[in-house]
C-alpha cells in the first residue's frame, strides 16, 4: 500500500525558531508537495518538487524553503518561524503525470507560540 | 490562471437522503478533474477521478461525480449518505500538462441523525 509519512503530527515551536518539517514517501514517486491548510482557505501549495534537488515555487512560498536530497524525501523549512505561519501543513507525492492522483500525508499541526 | 470553485462551505443533510457538492472550474481547456475526501484528523484520500472518456465516474462507496465541459462543472453526488460520510470534500482540477493540480476551498458534509 502507497505510504506518506509526515514526521510529527502535531509540534509546537517558537517564535523565531527555525523549524524542519519532514516527508517520507514509499512510492519512488517523482513529484512532492507542501501544503498548508487553513479553515475557508483549503489547501494552498507552498513549494513542490519534480526530481531530487529540484524546487518550484508555489503559490505562498514566502518564509519557507525546502529541501530534497533524496528521492523519497521532501523537507519544508521555516526560516524563523512567525506566529501566522500556525496551520496544518500537508505533504503529497504522485507520478510524473498530472493525470496520477496526489497521494497525502496524514498532516502536521504546527503552533507557533 | 486554473481556478476552482465549491459554491458551498458546508452542506448539512439528513442520513439517507440525497446530496450533491457543486464544483466549478474556470478554464475549458483539457482538464483533469478529481474529488478527494478527507476525514476528521486525516490527510486527504482520492475519492474519484476524471481524465478522459465516459462523463460519468464513480467511487467504490456509492459517490459519483459528472463532468460537464459546457458548464465547466464536475458536482459529486450520493443517492443515499451514511453518517460516515462526515468529511470534508475537496474538488480539484490540473491542466494537461501542468505539473500542479488546483484545490477548491472545501465542502464540510455534515450528516444529521
Amino acid at each position: 500500500d502507497v505510504k506518506v509519512t509526515q514526521s510529527s503530527r502535531y509540534l509546537v515551536k517558537r517564535t523565531g525558531e527555525k523549524v524542519f518539517l519532514e516527508c517520507v514517501q514509499d512510492m519512488d514517486h517523482e513529484n512532492m508537495f507542501w501544503y498548508r491548510q487553513d479553515p475557508g482557505l483549503g489547501l494552498r501549495l507552498i513549494y513542490f518538487s519534480y526530481d531530487v534537488k529540484m524546487k518550484e515555487k508555489g503559490d505562498i512560498p514566502e518564509g519557507y524553503s525546502v529541501s530534497r536530497e533524496k528521492k523519497e524525501r521532501f523537507s519544508l523549512i521555516l526560516e524563523s518561524a512567525s506566529t501566522n505561519q500556525t496551520s496544518m501543513y500537508l505533504c503529497a507525492s504522485s507520478f510524473e503525470s498530472t493525470e496520477q492522483p496526489q497521494h497525502f500525508g496524514d498532516g502536521t499541526r504546527l503552533s507557533i507560540l | 490562471a486554473q481556478s476552482v470553485t465549491q459554491l458551498d462551505s458546508q452542506v448539512p443533510v439528513f442520513e439517507e437522503a440525497p446530496v450533491e457538492l457543486r464544483c466549478n472550474y474556470s478554464s475549458s481547456v483539457s482538464v483533469y478533474l478529481f474529488w478527494y475526501v478527507q476525514y476528521p484528523n486525516q490527510g486527504l484520500q482520492l475519492l474519484l477521478k476524471y481524465l478522459s472518456g465516459s462523463t460519468l465516474v464513480e467511487s467504490i462507496n456509492g459517490f459519483e461525480a459528472e463532468f460537464n465541459k459546457s458548464q465547466t462543472s464536475f458536482h459529486l453526488r450520493k443517492p443515499s449518505v451514511h453518517i460516515s460520510d462526515t468529511a470534508e470534500y475537496f474538488c480539484a482540477v490540473s491542466d494537461r500538462g501542468d505539473d500542479k493540480i488546483i484545490f477548491g476551498k472545501g465542502t464540510r458534509l455534515h450528516i444529521l441523525p
